[in-house]
């Protein structure tokens, strides 16, 4: 079995900081995911990657930019953090397809004071 | 359009007894329909999933049906148990050839004993 690591698991950031979020995945997966979970909103897709070197928008890229430098890794940046945010980003991976299952990471939670 | 809207979303049953959640989607292209659980703390994981060839799917006490002509999938649990109070998430892919993966805000279900 394979697993998606993502670090931090914490992350306290300051108000109009540049802030990076990784994800690795060790499935071979083509396909990686970022998703910004907040509570009563669900999870809402920010970023997502087909493949190597390749990144599409999702509903929420505003504000975030993310790089697949690897197959194996994607990260995720926000690029000026607003007071007060707080929420939990998922990574997520899928085999190849755009029917497949979502195998998600544990999340890293970010407070910005 | 690219949503996926989830109802309700707090849902409260007595042990033993069926719960519903309700989900429609926008997209007439989508052909992938899954349902992850989140418990306390944890990533979301798959639970079931339907494609648009099926009308019903059934893992044990778990039920999903599609309607397609409606846009609209549901996930049944039946005799539910304290361990199935979690959050549910519907989701569906959006465009068979984007990887979109949209899901829906969310059920927070508790089972009473």
């Amino acid at each position: 079995g394979g697993i998606i690591t993502q670090t931090p698991k914490f992350l306290i950031g300051q108000e109009g900081q540049k802030l990076t979020l990784k994800c690795q995945q060790n499935f071979n997966h083509d396909t990686m995911y970022w998703y910004r979970q907040d509570s009563g909103k669900g999870l809402r897709l920010i970023y997502y990657s087909i493949t190597e070197n390749d990144l599409q928008k999702g509903d929420l890229s505003e504000g975030y930019d993310a790089s697949r430098e690897k197959k194996s890794s994607f990260s995720l940046t926000v690029t000026s953090a607003q007071k007060n945010e707080m929420a939990v980003f998922l990574c997520a991976s899928s085999i190849d397809s755009s029917a497949e299952t979502l195998y998600f990471g544990s999340g890293t939670r970010l407070t910005v004071l | 359009g690219e949503q996926v809207e989830q109802l309700p979303s707090i849902l409260r049953v007595q042990e033993g007894s069926s719960a519903s959640i309700n989900c429609s989607y926008e997209d007439s292209a989508s052909n992938y329909f899954p349902w992850y659980k989140q418990e306390p703390g944890e990533n979301p994981k798959l639970i079931i999933d339907i494609r648009s060839n099926m009308e019903r799917k059934q893992i044990q006490e778990l039920i999903v049906l599609l309607d397609k002509k409606a846009k609209r999938f549901s996930l049944h649990i039946t005799d539910t148990q304290p361990g199935d109070s979690a959050m549910y998430f519907c989701a569906a892919n959006l465009d068979t050839n984007a990887y979109k993966v949209i899901f829906g805000k969310g059920t927070h279900l508790h089972v009473l004993p």
